[in-house]
């Protein structure tokens, strides 16, 4: 069974600084990957995914994840972080043929000026 | 394209009453996914819908139902309401769910139970 573990429930950085949050995924199966965004009293949008394709995935607002089979990682960066990108972020993993998609338990990034 | 609505957005109910939420997918979209998010819990995969059929379900008591509708919107039901279902309901739609597609989420139903 798929599981994800985001290392980090909180995360700090000043703005301009490289943002990084980990990601890790246990599959027996390949993968197809999701990393999205929750702002306060919001839905989630989806950043980016994997699905195999190739294994740096730019997404929307300047994130990027590289998937990493032999660490069996996801992790999502950013060069530079703006105030603008302060929110909750999920990992997420679907679930091969299971019509449901896994989310890791969020971390929270918060950007100080 | 409009997106992913959800109906209402807060609700506040008692304990022992029942409580119904609505989604309204993505034109188009034919699978309507349901979680919910609590702080301690995470999201939470309640169940999912494709042409009116569920495929899969959570491990949420039987007090969680849904169903969806030919013209592909859903309902969300739990029945007898304990303080522990206060939780923001978030409804997902795709255009089948293979599990490669995009699921768009909309803004939630906060429930309150007291």
């Amino acid at each position: 069974a798929q599981s994800v573990t985001q290392l980090g429930s909180h995360v700090s950085v000043s703005e301009g600084a490289l943002v990084l949050l980990r990601c890790n995924y246990s599959s027996s199966v390949p993968p197809y990957l999701f990393w999205y965004v929750q702002y306060p009293n919001q839905g989630l949008q989806l950043l980016l995914k994997y699905t195999s394709a190739a294994t740096l995935v730019k997404g929307i607002n300047g994130f990027e994840a590289e998937f990493k089979k032999s660490e069996t990682s996801f992790h999502l960066t950013k060069p530079s972080a703006h105030m603008s990108d302060a929110a909750e972020y999920f990992c997420a993993v679907s679930d091969d043929g299971g019509f449901k998609t896994i989310f890791g338990a969020g971390t929270r990034l918060f950007v100080k000026a | 394209k409009a997106g992913v609505t959800q109906t209402p957005r807060y609700l506040i109910k008692t304990r022992g009453q029942q409580v119904t939420l609505s989604c309204s997918p993505i034109s188009g979209h034919r699978s309507v996914s349901w979680y919910q998010q609590t702080p301690g819990q995470g999201l939470q995969f309640l169940f999912e819908y494709f042409s009116e059929t569920q495929r899969n379900k959570g491990n949420f008591p039987g007090r969680f139902s849904g169903r969806q509708f030919s013209n592909s919107r859903s309902e969300m039901n739990v029945s007898t309401l304990e303080l522990g279902d206060s939780a923001l309901y978030l409804c997902a739609s795709s255009s089948d769910r293979g599990y490669t597609d995009t699921q768009y989420f909309g803004p939630g139903t906060r429930l309150t139970v007291l």
